[in-house]
């Protein structure tokens, strides 16, 4: 079945650091694929997504791009600060299910001064 | 514009007991969706509504009963709590399916 697997964490850097987040999907067809955040105490936000293979979302500095020959949507910062210390999922949403989402299980970031 | 709240934030309950957790968004969102996280395992849906008055089930509906009676508000009951429905639960909603959710803060359920 349709499933996305993303990075174990926690993942703690520095205040500047690059941030990669790897997330790979298992799914037929053409699916969505979606980065949320959840900051402490809140619930998640939608913080880029790609609809389509090629496609390079951004958003608040981070990026990723939906390559469907290494069937991955990984999450990057060039530098990241301590205000992006949240926890990360990445998520499909499946055309051959009726456009139902999965989500992987979230990544933890801490970013230190 | 509050967008989604849950009640209540953090509860405990007794194997046996039931509750009701409350869901309310103000977007005047067709679509909203139960969701349970446990350790190790990403978001899975456990029922959803299409609109006022319908429900349907997700992944892991079994335990669990719903209902709309309001656009707003999504209600998700545990008749007999079970250790096993320890878990944090997110409510969400979206315009319409397939497009994008949104989020509550989520409800942290203990059952001993």
């Amino acid at each position: 079945g349709d499933s996305v697997t993303q990075m174990e964490g926690p993942v703690t850097l520095s205040e500047e650091a690059f941030l990669t987040i790897n997330c790979t999907y298992t799914a037929t067809g053409y699916p969505s694929l979606f980065w949320y955040v959840q900051y402490p105490g809140e619930g998640l936000q939608l913080l880029l997504k790609a609809t389509k293979a090629d496609d390079k979302g951004s958003n608040k500095g981070f990026e990723a791009t939906y390559r469907k020959e290494t069937t991955s949507f990984h999450l990057e910062k060039g530098s990241v600060q301590v205000s992006d210390s949240a926890v990360y999922f990445c998520a499909l949403m499946a055309q051959n299910t009726g456009n139902q989402f999965y989500f992987g299980t979230g990544t933890s970031l801490t970013v230190i001064p | 514009n509050a967008g989604v709240t849950q009640t209540p934030k953090f509860r405990v309950l007794k194997t046996g007991q039931s509750m009701t957790l409350l869901c309310a968004q103000d977007m005047n969102h067709e679509y909203m969706y139960w969701y349970r996280q446990d350790p190790g395992m990403g978001l899975r849906l456990i029922h959803y509504s299409v609109g006022e008055g319908t429900t349907a089930k997700g992944e892991v509906p079994d335990g669990y009963n719903v209902s709309r009676l309001k656009k707003q508000n999504f209600l998700l009951g545990l008749e007999s709590a079970a250790p096993s429905q320890t878990s944090v639960y997110f409510c969400a909603s979206s315009r319409d399916w397939g497009e994008t959710q949104y989020f509550g803060p989520g409800t942290r359920l203990l059952v001993l």
